[in-house]
């Protein structure tokens, strides 16, 4: 069973701070996703990236893919407090199931 | 902007009775899901739908669950005989197509946090 791992689980920062958040698969994947959670509401897609070594800009995100497309990374610059929430990644498959990350929990602090 | 609705938003429930949780997907879309989340755990699939049959399921998803789309609107997660841990946020999801077809994204409803006691 493929195991993706968040890392950290937790982050608390200052406003203004830049945070890396991190995904690890213990195998290759096909497609991931990024999402973010807010308490109360379903996972909100923010990107999905497909080829090894990709790179994708979302405003102050900036999502990077493996070479390998084991691993994953999400750097965030210039954090603000409606950054705070649960940042997930997943694995989405052919059939569409999307495999979820453990998360990390990251919050903003003004 | 069109979205996934869910209800109840919170269910409250004894072991052993029978639920059912409602979703309405996004009117264009055709593919179905239901994930759920424990407190504290990471969300995990339940079930996809598509073409009014269940195209794939998880080790969770067992007899004691069942998917309906009962009409043109509603897609329905029905646990028969609840247990403690069926406690947790159901989240509904649909998408217009899948991911090979375009890169389609799958759009998930506010949840609905079902407490089995």
């Amino acid at each position: 069973t493929q195991l993706l791992e968040q890392s950290p689980q937790f982050l608390s920062i200052q406003e203004g701070e830049n945070l890396t958040v991190y995904c690890n698969s213990s195998s290759v994947f096909s497609s991931l996703q990024w999402y973010r959670q807010e308490p109360g509401e379903g996972p909100v897609l923010l990107v999905t990236v497909v080829t090894g070594g990709e790179v994708k800009k979302l405003k102050r995100l900036t999502f990077q893919f493996g070479d390998a497309r084991k691993d994953s990374s999400l750097h965030i610059t210039a954090a603000q407090p409606g950054d705070t929430g649960l940042y997930l990644c997943a694995e989405i498959k052919a059939t569409n199931k999307l495999i979820f990350g453990t998360g990390t929990l990251l919050a903003v602090q003004p | 902007e069109p979205e996934v609705t869910q209800t109840p938003s919170h269910q409250v429930t004894q072991m052993g009775q029978e639920v059912i949780l409602r979703c309405v997907p996004i009117s264009n879309h055709l593919y179905f899901y239901w994930y759920r989340q424990i407190l504290g755990q990471k969300v995990e699939f339940l079930v996809s739908f598509y073409n009014n049959e269940i195209s794939e399921k998880s080790e969770i998803f067992d007899d004691q669950f069942s998917v309906e789309r009962p009409d043109g609107s509603n897609f329905t997660l029905k646990i028969r005989s609840t247990k403690l841990e069926d406690s947790a946020m159901y989240f509904c999801a649909s998408s217009e197509a899948l991911i090979l077809a375009g890169g389609y994204e799958q759009y998930f409803g506010p949840g609905t946090r079902l407490t089995v006691t």
